[in-house]
This record gives structure tokens, sequence and C-alpha cells, in this order.
């Protein structure tokens, strides 16, 4: 089956720490995206990747890491530095980026819930 | 003002009830338009992907986007205790931009 794999489905932090969220798509889709659902929220975009080995911030980036060493992978590392990381995390791809045209539709992932104890 | 406006709701419907959900924006480059619906806990799921303006019907559900008033609505016909889930729209052109959701129950 097709799809964009998370894990862990629930991840509990403590103050201080950094933690990786996991995202594996078998899409062969170029893109990738992270972004963060906090209730009552649209969705904001943390990271995105075009292609391996290259990757953007959002509009939320601080306090999160990632890298895009391969194209089926998409690691999200949030770190001790982002203040309020208790939210639900969103793993998205495309064929290709926004603004290519047609493609650009973006599937997700089941999600992350992250929650600071 | 946000980039797109959408209402929170909740919004709670009889089974068989036509239910209409809209999202309004700001940015008139945007020119592709899609509707997901998100089950509780769940990522969300596309349902409709739009070119521009016009209609596109599959199955229950008509996704109508009215670029000159920045107006783009879901129609779900015929509505179910399973359509009960938050509709998020998005559109994009260089950006993807998302609504914040309606949360829709439909009760039997």
């Amino acid at each position: 089956d097709g799809g964009i794999t998370q894990s862990p489905k629930y991840l509990f932090r403590k103050e201080g720490q950094n933690v990786t969220l996991s995202c594996e798509q078998n899409l062969n889709h170029d893109a990738m995206y992270w972004y963060r659902q906090d209730p009552g929220q649209g969705l904001r975009l943390i990271y995105y990747s075009q292609i391996v080995n290259d990757f953007q911030k959002g509009d939320i980036a601080e306090g999160y890491s990632v890298s895009r060493e391969k194209k089926e992978s998409f690691p999200l590392t949030v770190t001790s530095a982002q203040k309020n990381p208790t939210a639900f995390y969103l793993c998205a791809s495309s064929i290709r980026s926004v603004g290519v045209g047609q493609g650009n539709e973006q599937f997700f992932g089941p999600g992350t819930r992250l929650t600071v104890l | 003002q946000k980039e797109v406006e959408q209402d929170p709701g909740p919004l709670s419907v009889p089974e068989g009830a036509i239910v209409s959900l809209n999202c309004t924006y700001s940015n008139s480059a945007f020119q592709y338009f899609m509707w997901y619906r998100q089950y509780s806990r769940k990522g969300p799921e596309l349902l409709m992907y739009t070119y521009s303006s016009g209609n596109k019907e599959d199955g229950r559900f008509t996704a109508q986007v009215d670029k000159s008033s920045k107006y783009i609505s879901l129609f779900i016909r015929d509505s179910q205790p399973s359509d009960s889930a938050t509709y998020l729209c998005a559109m994009s052109d260089n950006d993807m931009r998302f609504g914040a959701g309606t949360r829709l129950t439909v009760k039997p």
C-alpha cells in the first residue's frame, strides 16, 4: 500500500529534551512538509523540502529542525528551544511543491501527538 | 485579517440534510482549491481538488469556486453520520494556506 507513515502516534517529552518525529512516504513524491495543528487554528507550516538534501523554513520554524537525506524520509526534531511544543504534528507529501502547477495537492500522514510533561 | 477565513462551527445537522461549508480568502493569486476531511485524532484526507472557478462534483460532494468573490464552498448532499468530521479548506499558488476547519456533526 502506498502512503505516508508517521511514528510514534503519541510522544511525551520532558522539559529540556529534544525529540524526533518520523515521517516516511512510499509515494515517490518529491516534496514533503511538516505542519503543526493547534485547536482553533489552521495548519501552520514548519518546514518543507522540495528535493533531497534541500529544505526551507516555513512560517514557524523556530525551535524545530529537519533533514532530508533520502527521498522517502523527512524527520522533524523538536528542540528544547521550542517553548510551546504540545501540539498535533502532521507530515504531508506532494508530487511536486506548490507553485509548479498541477500535482501540488498534499497527502497527509496520520499525525503524531506530542505532549510536554 | 487572516489570508483564509473559515467559520469553525460547530455545525450540527440531521441525517439527510444538505450541508454547506464555506471559506473566504484575500489572496487573488490562489488558483488551486482543496477540501480535506479530518476525523478526530487523524490526518486530513483529501476530498476535492479544483482549479480556478467553477463546480466539481464527486458523488455526494460538490466543490464550488467563485474567484470573483474569493469564496469557495463544499456541499454535501444526503449527509450521513459518517460525514461527521472537521472539514478544512486549502488553497495555493506558490504557498499553501489552510482554513482553521469547520467541525460538522450529522445526527442520526
